[in-house]
């Protein structure tokens, strides 16, 4: 059974600084990873998706690695700012089964 | 307009009522999901369904029943709301075709209370 996880639950940094979220999985065999981002009491905003083939995709300050083999993906945001505080979340997709979620960290970017 | 609505935003019911919570999309995708959240527990499944004539358990089911009307539309019910059904709940839909195979999109969310 694939499972998730996000280390840590929660990250503090000043404003400016350069961070990395990670995740890790148990089943090396997926599809694809997704990175989401979500605001309190909001619903989730897709990120960033990495196709199993790919080892980075980019999104403007953000970057996501996937190193499939040794069952990790990082979410790479530079240039910290205080609107990036939220909970970030990642998904593994595993094949036609429903994506399995970590349970998120979340970050505070103080000004 | 969003890609993926639900109705209603919040909801506040009384232990025992029949509630219905109901997702629409526009994005033309054939998977529908419906997910809670718990703070601490993370996004949790309840029920999936991978087009019209499929629907799934997740791994919270109980206490939930849900209904596919058509491609765009997948709605949830609780047969009698207890309090420990109070949580933020999403819907989400994704497409089965590639090359995004499965990318999920998310609602804005139903914040019910049981109270």
């Amino acid at each position: 059974k694939q499972e998730v996880t996000q280390i840590p639950a929660a990250l503090s940094v000043p404003e400016g600084e350069n961070l990395v979220l990670n995740c890790s999985f148990t089943d090396s065999a997926i599809y694809n990873l997704q990175w989401f981002r979500q605001d309190p009491g909001k619903g989730l905003t897709s990120l960033l998706l990495i196709q199993s083939s790919q080892r980075e995709q980019t999104s403007g300050r953000l970057n996501a690695s996937l190193d499939k083999s040794s069952g990790r993906s990082t979410l790479y945001i530079a240039a910290s700012q205080p609107g990036d505080s939220a909970t970030y979340l990642c998904a593994v997709n595993s094949g036609n089964t429903p994506l399995v979620f970590g349970k998120g960290t979340r970050l505070s970017v103080i000004a | 307009d969003a890609d993926v609505t639900q109705t209603p935003r919040n909801r506040i019911t009384k232990t025992g009522k029949r509630i219905m919570l109901e997702c629409s999309q526009t994005k033309g995708h054939d998977r529908m999901y419906w997910y809670r959240q718990d703070p601490g527990l993370g996004l949790r499944l309840i029920y999936y369904s991978f087009d019209v004539k499929d629907i799934n358990k997740g791994e919270i089911s109980d206490g939930y029943s849900v209904s596919r009307q058509a491609q765009a539309k997948f709605s949830l019910s609780l047969e009698s709301a207890i309090p420990n059904q109070t949580a933020l709940y999403f819907c989400a839909t994704s497409e089965s075709g590639r090359p995004l195979y499965n990318e999920q999109f998310f609602g804005p969310g139903t914040r019910l209370t049981v109270l």
